[in-house]
């Protein structure tokens, strides 16, 4: 069965560059949550999607922006580095926005690294 | 504000060993519970999940989950671990509102062979 699709699976840039991750969930998924894991910490919740519009915020950097597109597929970017944004970045899908009962589906992750 | 907490940051069992990783949350209204899995070098997978009816939740691979609503709990168990469960473990929190998980630290279990 398909799954959530991440792109790159690895990413290393410099301080104060910028980078684009993509997501593409599931198909017919229409909501999207981005989540960032620091190393040995638990999944921090970035921001979400439902239906191209943003559905909620959580601790998102000002330096980092994210929408989703007509496909449902999403995008975070993310300016200005800094080596604290080293993280995996985990992007996750489901049906129906939050008011369907239904789990999160995650993708692989995308792995940045700032040097 | 929403919180889940797990009580165990690292266990260590030997095979065969029974296992139950602690969960509590802070909220007071209605919530859909889920423990999630990390494998190493893998992404979250969903192990159960816990959204209304029998409170005794059943999972893949021999896990299984208790809700008690009065304890705001949700425990993690399993009668009898492998080698292969070897993994981080997530319980997470959704609320009927926004719709986003709230995870907990985690709990990292080492199961020995």
């Amino acid at each position: 069965a398909a799954g959530v699709i991440q792109s790159p699976r690895h990413l290393i840039k410099e301080k104060r560059e910028t980078a684009t991750l993509k997501c593409y969930p599931i198909p017919r998924h229409d909501t999207v949550y981005w989540y960032q894991q620091g190393p040995g910490q638990d999944p921090q919740f970035l921001i979400s999607f439902y239906e191209k519009m943003q559905s909620d915020k959580g601790s998102i950097p000002d330096r980092f922006s994210a929408q989703q597109f007509s496909d449902y597929h999403s995008e975070l970017n993310m300016s200005s580095l800094e080596l604290g944004d080293s993280a995996l970045y985990f992007c996750a899908s489901r049906l129906g926005g939050s008011s369907y009962n239904s789990p999160l589906h995650f993708g692989n992750g995308t792995r940045l690294t700032v040097t | 504000a929403q919180s889940v907490s797990q009580h165990n940051h690292h266990v260590i069992l030997s095979e065969a060993a029974s296992l139950e990783l602690g969960c509590n949350y802070s909220y007071g209204g209605t919530v859909n519970l889920f423990w999630y899995v990390q494998y190493p070098g893998q992404h979250l997978q969903l192990l159960l999940k816990y959204f209304s009816g029998d409170p005794l939740v059943k999972g893949i691979k021999g896990f299984e989950a208790e809700f008690i609503k009065s304890k705001f709990s949700f425990n993690l168990r399993k009668p009898s671990v492998q080698w292969s469960d070897t993994a981080e473990y997530f319980c997470a929190v959704k609320n009927n509102q926004g719709g986003k998980l709230i995870f907990g630290q985690g709990t990292e279990l080492s199961v020995k062979p």
